[in-house]
């Protein structure tokens, strides 16, 4: 079955204790994205990446780092946590650029104390 | 950076009725606008998208208008069904190379049966 997925699902921290969220997709699509989704402000693109080795900046990458070493897989780190950043987290990919369908995983939702 | 604009935040329809969903954006190089359904608690999915070259696209009883003069672009949804209650996202491409989505803030539909 064609998916993204994210692990965790759900996740409590503590502020300051780095985390990392997993996102792999297994449809073998070039582009992979992180957004964030908070009340009232839609989803904001966190970072993007075109290949492998090949990451951008979105419009909100402050206190976020990404990495893609595999084509399948682009995990999200918090190196920090903050306050702030307890949001919903969803990963996307599509087959290659964002001009095209972006396909979600499930989403994870983060709490930072 | 590309601003994409949502309204209304929150949109209340008897079933049967129509709903009509507005999006507005700045950078007039923006070529591509899908827009997202989200049920709750579930994952973003792709319900209908429009490219520059046209100023209409049908699929059954979704439609988009474009209106790239003004640069807004809308969502239409006739004969609604309680089913389609959800949040929907517009979102439109943010530069020319087509890396980087900008989402709406979103807009709650409830249809009242």
């Amino acid at each position: 079955e064609a998916q993204v997925t994210q692990n965790p699902r759900y996740l409590i921290t503590v502020t300051g204790k780095k985390l990392t969220v997993t996102c792999s997709q297994n449809m073998n699509h070039e582009y992979m994205s992180w957004y964030r989704q908070d009340p009232g402000l839609g989803l904001r693109q966190i970072y993007y990446s075109m290949n492998v080795e090949a990451t951008d900046k979105g419009d909100v990458p402050e206190g976020y780092k990404v990495s893609r070493k595999e084509k399948r897989n682009f995990p999200l780190i918090l190196e920090s946590p903050s306050p702030n950043q307890t949001s919903l987290y969803f990963c996307a990919s599509s087959l290659a650029r964002a001009n095209n369908e972006q396909f979600f995983g499930p989403g994870t939702r983060l709490t930072v104390l | 950076g590309e601003n994409v604009e949502q309204h209304p935040s929150t949109l209340s329809v008897q079933e049967g009725d129509s709903a009509v969903i507005k999006c507005t954006y700045s950078d007039s190089a923006s070529n591509y606008f899908p827009w997202y359904k989200q049920e709750l608690g579930k994952r973003p999915q792709l319900i209908i998208d429009i490219r520059s070259n046209v100023g209409e696209k049908k699929d059954q009883r979704i439609a988009v208008t474009l209106n790239k003069t003004a640069k807004h672009f809308s969502l239409h949804i006739t004969e609604t069904q309680p089913e389609d209650s959800a949040v929907y996202f517009c979102a439109a491409i943010i530069n020319n190379a087509g890396n980087m989505l900008t989402f709406g803030g979103g807009t709650r539909l409830m249809v009242k049966p």
